[in-house]
């Protein structure tokens, strides 16, 4: 099985509110990456987050690690309903995937 | 611009045929993927290659083949096409030890009839 597993499934949520989810995985790793996937479409990389990191920001994107756990969360801030999508997490050390979590975002 | 193109983007055979999907990068990445995913699930890995010359098999039995003759290249043929096997097909590459993870084309959406 894969080694990031994405946690909720799906989350439904209006515009303007905060989006989490969270990742996690098995065994020690070099760095955590989050992608997004538009319907039908590749997956797109939105942010990486090396093993000595806790916390990085990239826009209206926040993403924690927390190795002692082996988990990481994904915090899109005020959403919009072009947020609307699939996010996965990976890690350096597994090429697999999971079913990530399906964000709706309404308008 | 450094990207990874896979064509066609969409696909509509006879069951039976033999069909190539193509995948090439220009970021001179060492790894490449392949994935299948059906809408809305997760990816399944069924092919990868570590450089040239390597290839390996996956988690899916997907009865496909690959080849890397060439670093930027990744085909993905399978000899005689079924509707199970109708998907999206995701290519992927990265670097060696995935520094910087992993880059996806836009994918081929196959439909087999």
């Amino acid at each position: 099985s894969q080694q990031g597993e994405e946690d909720p499934q799906a989350l439904s949520i209006q515009e303007g509110e905060n989006a989490t989810m969270n990742c996690s995985y098995k065994t020690s790793i070099n760095n955590l990456q989050w992608y997004r996937q538009n319907s039908g479409r590749g997956l797109v990389h939105l942010i990486l987050i090396r093993s000595n990191e806790r916390e990085k920001h990239s826009g209206r994107l926040r993403v924690t690690l927390d190795t002692s756990k082996k988990s990481s969360s994904l915090l899109i801030t005020a959403s919009r309903a072009a947020d609307t999508a699939s996010y996965f997490c990976a890690t350096d050390n597994d090429m697999r995937f999971g079913a990530g979590t399906r964000l709706t975002v309404k308008p | 611009e450094a990207d990874i193109y896979q064509t066609p983007r969409y696909l509509v055979i006879g069951t039976g045929k033999k069909i190539t999907l193509e995948c090439s990068q220009t970021m001179g990445h060492d790894k490449m993927y392949w994935y299948q995913q059906d809408p809305g699930m997760e990816l399944h890995l069924i092919h990868y290659s570590y450089g040239v010359n390597s290839t390996e098999k996956g988690d899916l039995s997907s009865e496909s083949t690959v080849s890397r003759i060439r670093t930027e290249h990744f085909p993905l043929t399978l000899e005689s096409a079924r509707p199970s096997h109708t998907s999206q097909y995701l290519c992927a590459s990265s670097e060696f030890w995935v520094n910087y993870g992993y880059t996806f084309g836009s994918g081929t959406r196959l439909t087999v009839v």
